[in-house]
């Protein structure tokens, strides 16, 4: 079946410019996240989405950063007025769910984003 | 604080050498533990996990890990190093003992692994 899709897969903008990246999770899985890789760098957790549950944002950088999932499917990550520093790979992950902790995340190819 | 340890950034292995990658961490309870793939350009990928029971645990591509309690460890193995297993490896840690919402996956920062011909 389809795995975890992201557009787009390279986003060039300018630094100020506001930003729209987009995850479709596997179909059926309750859970998603967002993650930022940096160059070189691990994994930095953002938001995680759990079905209706209220979203875990305590890995959001700033008040730039925000995240919305419609429907229980697809989410986009907004970043407004973007810095340099914003520059690196989103990735986007889902699982089945993650009441239990023990579910597989499936990971998006990510978007690379280059903030000039 | 709760963390994970990969001691070494980088790995180099002789192709159809063993490979061990070390993860060790500091979480209360027994963990769920996890590693996940990142082949250059290409997002990371699921390679095997502990939940409980047998303490080794096989995967996909070959590969295995074995989960010590007394050393809070989980590293990874292959018997035999292929090229095409050159990429950056991540261990992860869930806590089974849960406070609040907290729910995220626990990550190494990596380790670059590289198998020369």
């Amino acid at each position: 079946g389809a795995g975890v899709s992201q557009s787009p897969s390279n986003k060039v903008t300018e630094k100020g410019k506001d930003v729209e990246l987009r995850c479709d999770p596997i179909s059926g899985h309750t859970a998603l996240y967002w993650y930022r890789q940096s160059l070189g760098q691990g994994l930095e957790f953002l938001i995680y989405f759990q079905g209706n549950s209220a979203p875990d944002k305590s890995g959001l950088p700033s008040d730039r950063f925000s995240a919305e999932r419609t429907g229980g499917s697809v989410s986009t990550l907004t970043i407004q007025r973007t810095q340099q520093e914003d520059s690196a790979v989103y990735l986007c992950a889902s699982s089945l769910s993650w009441v239990g902790g023990t579910d597989t995340q499936y990971f998006g190819p990510g978007t690379r984003l280059t903030v000039l | 604080a709760q963390s994970v340890a990969q001691p070494e950034d980088q790995v180099n292995v002789a192709e159809g050498n063993p490979l061990t990658v070390k993860c060790t961490y500091s979480v209360s309870g027994n963990p769920y533990l996890f590693w996940y793939v990142q082949y250059p350009n290409r997002g990371l990928q699921f390679l095997l996990k502990y939940i409980t029971g047998d303490n080794l645990v096989k995967g996909s591509y070959g590969f295995e890990a074995e989960f010590n309690k007394s050393q809070t460890s989980f590293h990874l193995k292959k018997p035999s190093a292929l090229v095409s297993d050159s990429a950056l490896y991540f261990c992860a840690v869930s806590p089974r003992e849960r406070a609040g919402n907290n729910r995220k996956l626990i990550w190494g920062l990596g380790t670059s692994l590289a198998v020369n011909p």
